[in-house]
């Protein structure tokens, strides 16, 4: 069983829906749950950053952590063009994990 | 404020051949990594410096692979022979000590072993 999973998509929408991305994790222990968006052919680009559960907002998007059943979600609001990426689910202890990646499509 | 730079961008090489990866982290930042992103995969670690220190290489190939950060800064990554299955993206990361688990990226060097 791989630490940190999250379904590889690709996940397609249209201009202005709203997006989820999901993924689970199976280290309690883990301290702090991030997510970075990765475009084609760039590294990856640190989202959303956290270390406890609960919601934390930044514009259109909403990274939500449920440690006790080991959850993490991104939602994207209003999604546009530009949010077409990987998006990485990244959470960690001593060290830091990387699920696979979501492969977002935003269609205008 | 200059990002991580990594070079070259990419590289293709015939395997047995010897191919070195170079990167300049952001000012400041004391812990440098390497991780290898095979293609619809995460970032994978390499190896994680704390300055001059490899203080996790783990996950470091070490038969093939050798890495070194002198004066706690720049570092480089070497493969030696590359093989077939050494090909994907190898990425340098950074952190800055007060921050210690936001990681910076550079673009990383595309290798691409024939």
């Amino acid at each position: 069983q791989k630490e940190v999973e999250q379904d590889p998509g690709p996940l397609s929408v249209p201009e202005g829906a709203i997006v989820s991305l999901n993924c689970t994790y199976s280290n309690s222990a883990f301290q702090y749950f991030m997510w970075y968006r990765q475009y084609s052919r760039k590294g990856p680009e640190l989202l959303m950053y956290t270390y406890s559960s609960g919601n934390k907002e930044d514009g259109r998007f909403t990274a939500q952590v449920d440690k006790s059943s080991k959850y993490i979600s991104l939602f994207i609001r209003d999604s546009q063009p530009s949010d077409s990426a990987t998006y990485l689910c990244v959470t960690g202890g001593f060290k830091t994990i990387f699920g696979a990646g979501t492969r977002l499509f935003v269609k205008a | 404020e200059a990002g991580v730079v990594q070079s070259p961008r990419y590289k293709i090489i015939e395997k047995k051949q010897p191919v070195a990866f170079w990167c300049n982290p952001i000012s400041g930042h004391n812990t440098l990594y390497w991780y290898r992103q095979n293609l619809g995969q995460g970032p994978e670690l390499l190896i994680r410096y704390e300055n001059e220190e490899a203080v996790d290489d783990s996950q470091l190939p070490k038969d093939r692979f050798s890495a070194e950060r002198l004066k706690g800064v720049d570092s480089t990554l070497k493969i030696q022979p590359a093989e077939l299955g050494d090909s994907a993206v190898y990425l340098c990361a950074s952190s800055p000590t007060s921050s210690a688990n936001i990681q910076y990226f550079g673009a990383g060097t595309r290798l691409s072993v024939l």
